[in-house]
This record gives structure tokens, C-alpha cells and sequence, in this order.
């Protein structure tokens, strides 16, 4: 399978712990995205990098969430001191670059925060 | 900032009846446009997408979309539908601009069909 990928797809964790996911880009894509989900809701962009460089991040991003992507390939976004309202489904995507060029969602990572 | 509504959020349709979802965004500026599609359990998939040209374009599974510029429209329409077109389905849009290009999505439209 050569679109983005995403890890764990699933998590359950208790108020106050920290938790990172992992995201694979599809090969060769340059620019990479994390959105939010949450039910009944669309996507909600939180950040975006153009290689290793991030970008812009969504006033969604609070200080307790952190993204990187140390060498322009895979990315990983932390959440520290969970908080129930973190519950969603966090949704990586990527593109080749440019404005115009179709952004390949992966399945998601759903976190539910108990 | 930019913002899209999509007018109805639940639609309930038989087999073969005609579909037409609606979708305005709200930005003065040169959009890129796109409908996405998110099949129970399955990850967010594009149907189609408009950047410049023929302002009706047309997707994949007989899907077609209509960009209203006047109207700051985007509607997406199919003739026919099935059973298999039960999704969630998301209008979104991409600003030209310098910097970020993230898309903005819409709230989305739940789409039943019933046999």
C-alpha cells in the first residue's frame, strides 16, 4: 500500500498521559498535514509542513500539542496532559506541493481520552 | 478567514433518485475547490476537484460538481444514485495564497440511500 499511513489507528488513554502518533507520507510528497475530527464536524486543519519545516500552525494547536517531522519524511504529533476534550480522530495527509495538487488523507487515528 | 457550508446535513434519498448537494465558501479571492467523500470506516477519499478552466467538472462513480463563481458556489450532483453512494461527503477549499494551503472543509452531508 503506497498512501499515507498512520499509527496506532486506534487509542485509548487516561486523562493526563501523553500520547504521540506516527504518520507516513505517500513517497516523494513534500508537504504534510494534520487535521482533527470530530463527529458530526469536518476536518479541522491544525498544522502543515513543507518538508522538515513547519509552517503554519492552527490556533487549534495548543501549547500541550507538538508535531515534527525531523527529516522531511515521517511526521509524529504529541499530546501531552490529555485532556477529554482531545477525544477525535487526528487525520495526516499529504501532497506533492503547490496550491492545486491533491492533498492523500490516511485512515486516522482515533483517540478517545477516559 | 475562509469558511464553507454545506445547507443540508443529513439527506435521505432512494435508488436512482437525483442527487444535488450544496456547497458555498465564503473568500474574496482564487480558489482551488473539491468535494471528498468518506465511506463508512474507510479514510477520506477525493471525488473531484475544480482549479480553473471548465468550471463544471466531473469525478469519479458519475459524480459531477458545478462552479458557480458568482455565487460562491460548488454544488455536487449525480443523476442517478445507489446504494453504494451511502457516505459522509465534505466540500472543501484551498486558497491561493503565499504560505499554507491546508484545506478548509465544510461540516459535511450524510448521505443515505435506501434500496
Amino acid at each position: 500500500d503506497t498512501g499515507v499511513s498512520q499509527d496506532p489507528r486506534h487509542k485509548i488513554t487516561k486523562r493526563g498521559q501523553n500520547v504521540t502518533f506516527r504518520c507516513d507520507p505517500i513517497s516523494e510528497h513534500n508537504r504534510l498535514y494534520w487535521y482533527r475530527q470530530t463527529l458530526g464536524q469536518g476536518p479541522e486543519f491544525l498544522t502543515y509542513f513543507q518538508n522538515e519545516a513547519q509552517l503554519e500552525k492552527s490556533r487549534l494547536l495548543s501549547d500541550r500539542f507538538s508535531a515534527e517531522r525531523p527529516k522531511g519524511s515521517f511526521s509524529t504529533l504529541e499530546i501531552q496532559r490529555t485532556e477529554q476534550g482531545d477525544s477525535a480522530m487526528y487525520l495526516c495527509a499529504s501532497s506533492s506541493g503547490g496550491s492545486g495538487n491533491t492533498i492523500y488523507f490516511g485512515e486516522g487515528s482515533w483517540l478517545t481520552v477516559v | 478567514a475562509q469558511s464553507v457550508s454545506q445547507h443540508n446535513h443529513h439527506v435521505i434519498l432512494s435508488e436512482a433518485a437525483s442527487l444535488e448537494l450544496g456547497c458555498n465558501y465564503s473568500y474574496g479571492g482564487t480558489v482551488n475547490l473539491f468535494w471528498y467523500v468518506q465511506y463508512p470506516g474507510q479514510h477520506l477519499q477525493l471525488l473531484l476537484k475544480y482549479f480553473s478552466g471548465d468550471p463544471l467538472v466531473k469525478g469519479i462513480k458519475g459524480f459531477e460538481a458545478e462552479f458557480i463563481k458568482s455565487k460562491f458556489s460548488f454544488n455536487l450532483r449525480k443523476p442517478s444514485v445507489q446504494w453504494s453512494d451511502t457516505a459522509e461527503y465534505f466540500c472543501a477549499v484551498n486558497v491561493r495564497r503565499g504560505g499554507a494551503d491546508g484545506l478548509t472543509f465544510g461540516k459535511g452531508t450524510h448521505l443515505i440511500i435506501q434500496p
